[in-house]
């Protein structure tokens, strides 16, 4: 059973680049065939993508958010990451990481999620 | 202004069926499967539906779903006090490249 963990900074000054981690248990992030996506919710609203990295290393990102993000993984680690850069009040979201073997839309694995808040 | 598009609420009794709508697009739901979550107040969403119908292991029978051109439903029978939560559905976007979420059906059950 594939664990997830999210860990990064709560609070993010304007202008600077979000990182978050997710820390993969119970599984290898590079056994292949998962797609390992971040995901963000603003306070009291629905659910937003923001990319994934597929095993193979390929990545896709939301086109609105693309110029701003990066996906990458850690296998020697089993992580995986999210930057966003140039963040605004607009970014301060719950950040869930989460994990599928068989769609990009649909993952079976999810995080805790973890409250990014942007201020100065 | 969500890709996909939910009522923003739903409501029923006890023991009754609800459903939830999902409409989308030829490039989304009309040309790739579409995937539901349901989400606990305060908790992470939980996958309850994938490839249009297929539930995952552990997911009560009472949920099912459907797909029909450019539109899904999900489908709740015998509504237990602890279905009461958002859901979401969620496709990939050919024309996007990207995974598209509905803005979310909050369900009552009154």
């Amino acid at each position: 059973q594939v664990q997830l963990q999210e860990s990064g900074p709560g609070l993010v000054k304007p202008s600077q680049t979000l990182s978050l981690t997710c820390t993969v248990s119970g599984g290898s992030i590079s056994s292949g065939g998962y797609y390992w996506s971040w995901i963000r919710q603003h306070p009291g609203k629905g659910l937003e993508w923001i990319g994934y990295i597929y095993y193979s290393g390929s990545t896709y990102y939301n086109p609105s958010l693309k110029s701003r993000v990066t996906i990458s993984v850690d296998t020697s680690k089993n992580q995986f990451s999210l930057k966003l850069s140039s963040v605004t009040a607009a970014d301060t979201a719950v950040y869930y990481c989460a994990a599928g073997a068989r769609l990009a839309a649909a993952a079976d694995y999810w995080g805790q999620g973890t409250l990014v808040t942007v201020s100065s | 202004q969500s890709v996909l598009t939910q009522p923003p609420s739903a409501s029923g009794t006890p023991g009754q069926r609800v459903t939830i709508s999902c409409s989308g697009s030829s490039s989304n739901i009309g040309s790739n499967t579409v995937n539901w979550y349901q989400q606990l107040p305060g908790t992470a969403p939980k996958l309850l539906i994938y490839s249009n119908n297929q539930r995952p292991s552990g997911v009560p029978d009472r949920f099912s779903g459907s797909k029909s051109g450019t539109s899904a439903s999900l489908a709740i029978s015998g509504l237990q006090s602890e279905d009461e939560a958002d859901y979401y559905c969620a496709a990939w976007d050919d024309s996007l490249n990207a995974v598209v979420f509905g803005g979310g059906t909050k369900l009552t059950v009154l």
